[in-house]
């Protein structure tokens, strides 16, 4: 079955030590998304990808940055996380053709436990 | 700016019963999408339905169904005969156009549901 998958589905880091979250994709869509989710919110882009082209949200910190090598992978890289950034991370993706609106995808989520 | 508010923090109703999920949302944008997403406690958030600004028509999907009311703002969710399994998390989320034609979902806060045996 097509699909969006997250890899961990659990990771642990101590604070301040890098770490990298995993997001493929079998449906052959265009743009990719993250999505931060702390405890009891709603989930709230980080950026996304329409192809190549990387969009970042005003408010993302710094510290969040995004690779997307190939059509299908996207990465999440915290460069120092802070126990503020414990969170369930969200991958989402789409196939926007700019016409109209078209369902974004939720992989099941990596859940962040900072140490 | 754009903005969903999902005023029910938490519902709790027993088995059989129907319940009514309220959703309002705020946008200047004349074309806009509406969605319901279902966050079950594994947390992958699970799509619904989603619903254009043009389109304010009812729909039922089984014991689901949704009232789109421009006038009001407000895209209310009702789950008829409610089951055990229908406990989760509840996100009414509301799109936001971006420039390169992609859309950013702005999501509310969520209605957590329990539905008791």
């Amino acid at each position: 079955d097509a699909m969006v998958i997250q890899n961990p589905r659990y990771q642990v880091t101590q604070f301040g030590k890098p770490v990298t979250l995993s997001c493929s994709q079998t449906l052959n869509h265009n743009v990719m998304y993250w999505y931060q989710q702390k405890s009891s919110q709603a989930p709230k882009l980080l950026f996304h990808y329409y192809d190549k082209d990387f969009n970042n949200e005003a408010d993302t910190p710094d510290n969040f940055q995004s690779r997307r090598p190939n059509t299908s992978f996207c990465f999440l890289d915290i460069r120092s996380p802070g126990l503020g950034d414990a969170a369930m991370y969200l991958c989402a993706t789409s196939r926007e053709t700019g016409t109209s609106y078209n369902e974004q995808f939720f992989g099941p989520g990596t859940r962040l436990t900072v140490l | 700016a754009q903005k969903v508010t999902q005023a029910q923090t938490e519902i709790s109703v027993v088995e059989k019963e129907d319940v009514t999920l309220d959703c309002v949302y705020e946008t200047r944008d004349t074309t806009y999408y509406l969605f319901w997403y279902k966050q079950p406690p594994s947390g992958e958030l699970v799509f619904l339905i989603r619903r254009n600004s043009f389109d304010e028509q009812n729909e039922i999907s089984g014991r689901y169904s949704w009232n789109f009311q421009k006038s009001t703002s407000s895209f209310n969710f009702t789950i008829t005969a409610s089951q055990v399994v229908d406990s989760a998390v509840y996100f009414c989320a509301l799109s936001e156009a971006q420039g390169d034609s992609s859309y950013k979902l702005i999501f509310g806060s969520g209605t957590r549901l329990l539905v008791r045996p």
